[in-house]
C-alpha cells in the first residue's frame, strides 16, 4: 500500500526567508502528487499538482514543487515567505493504477511565519 | 472559493445522537468524496461516489453512511455518535472521479460530540 511521509511536523520561518517542505512517498509506480494548504479555520486549497511531464511544477501563491523519482520525493518550495503563508500544508498521493481518484494524505506540516 | 459547499459549518451534538452533513459539489462535477480530519488520525478518506453510485470505500465506520442523490448533492449520516467522532468532515468533488482528477475540497463541517 502507498504511504506519504511529511518528516517535519512544524517549521518556523522568518518573513522573507525561503521555505522548503519535504514530502516522501512510498509506491510501486509514479503516483499523482498534490500539495494542499489549510489556513486556520479554512478548507483545503490546492496549491499544485504533478501528473507527468516536467518535474518542476508551478503552483499558486508563488509555490513550486519538484518531483524526484530517484528520491521518491515531492518537496514544496517558496523563495520568499509572506506572513499570510502561515498555515498547515499537506502532501497527498493519488494512486495511478486505481480507477478511482481517492487521495492519501501526509500528516501535514505546520508553518509558522515570524516577523 | 472551491465551489464545493458544505452545511452546516459547525455542529454540536450529544453522544448517541445522529447527524447529517450535506454537500453540494462544484458545478459539473460528478464525483463526491468524504474525508475526516481528526487530531489523532489526520486526514482520512471515508467514501467516494460517482453519479449516485458508491465507487470506493475507505476507513468508514459501520455507524456512518453516505449517499449521493440524483441532483449530485451528497449526505453523510453519522449515527450513535461517540466522543471520538468529533472531527472536521470534508466533502470534496472532482469531474469524473477518475484517478488523476483534481479534487476540490469544501471548507468542512466541524462536528463536536459532547
Amino acid at each position: 500500500a502507498q504511504s506519504v511521509t511529511q518528516p517535519d511536523i512544524h517549521i518556523t520561518v522568518s518573513e522573507g526567508a525561503s521555505l522548503e517542505l519535504r514530502c516522501n512517498y512510498s509506491y510501486g509506480a509514479t503516483p499523482y502528487l498534490f500539495w494542499y494548504v489549510q489556513s486556520p479555520g479554512q478548507g483545503l486549497q490546492l496549491l499544485l499538482k504533478y501528473f507527468s511531464g516536467d518535474t518542476l511544477v508551478q503552483g499558486i501563491k508563488g509555490f513550486e514543487a519538484e518531483f524526484k523519482r530517484s528520491q521518491s520525493s515531492f518537496n514544496l518550495r517558496k523563495p520568499s515567505v509572506h506572513w499570510s503563508d502561515a498555515a498547515e500544508y499537506f502532501c497527498a498521493v493519488g494512486v495511478t493504477t486505481d480507477s478511482w481518484g481517492k487521495l492519501q494524505f501526509g500528516a501535514g506540516t505546520q508553518v509558522v511565519v515570524t516577523p | 472559493d472551491s465551489g464545493v459547499t458544505q452545511t452546516p459549518k459547525h455542529l454540536i451534538t450529544a453522544t448517541g445522537q445522529r447527524v447529517t452533513l450535506r454537500c453540494s459539489p462544484r458545478s459539473g462535477d460528478l464525483s463526491v468524496y468524504w474525508y475526516q480530519q481528526s487530531l489523532d488520525q489526520g486526514l482520512q478518506f471515508l467514501i467516494q461516489y460517482y453519479n449516485g453510485e458508491e465507487r470506493a470505500k475507505g476507513n468508514i465506520l459501520e455507524r456512518f453512511s453516505a449517499q449521493q442523490f440524483p441532483d449530485l448533492h451528497s449526505e453523510l449520516n453519522l449515527s450513535s455518535l461517540e466522543l471520538g467522532d468529533s472531527a472536521l468532515y470534508f466533502c470534496a468533488s472532482s469531474l469524473t472521479g477518475d484517478s488523476g482528477n483534481t479534487i476540490y475540497f469544501g471548507e468542512g463541517s466541524w462536528l463536536t460530540v459532547v
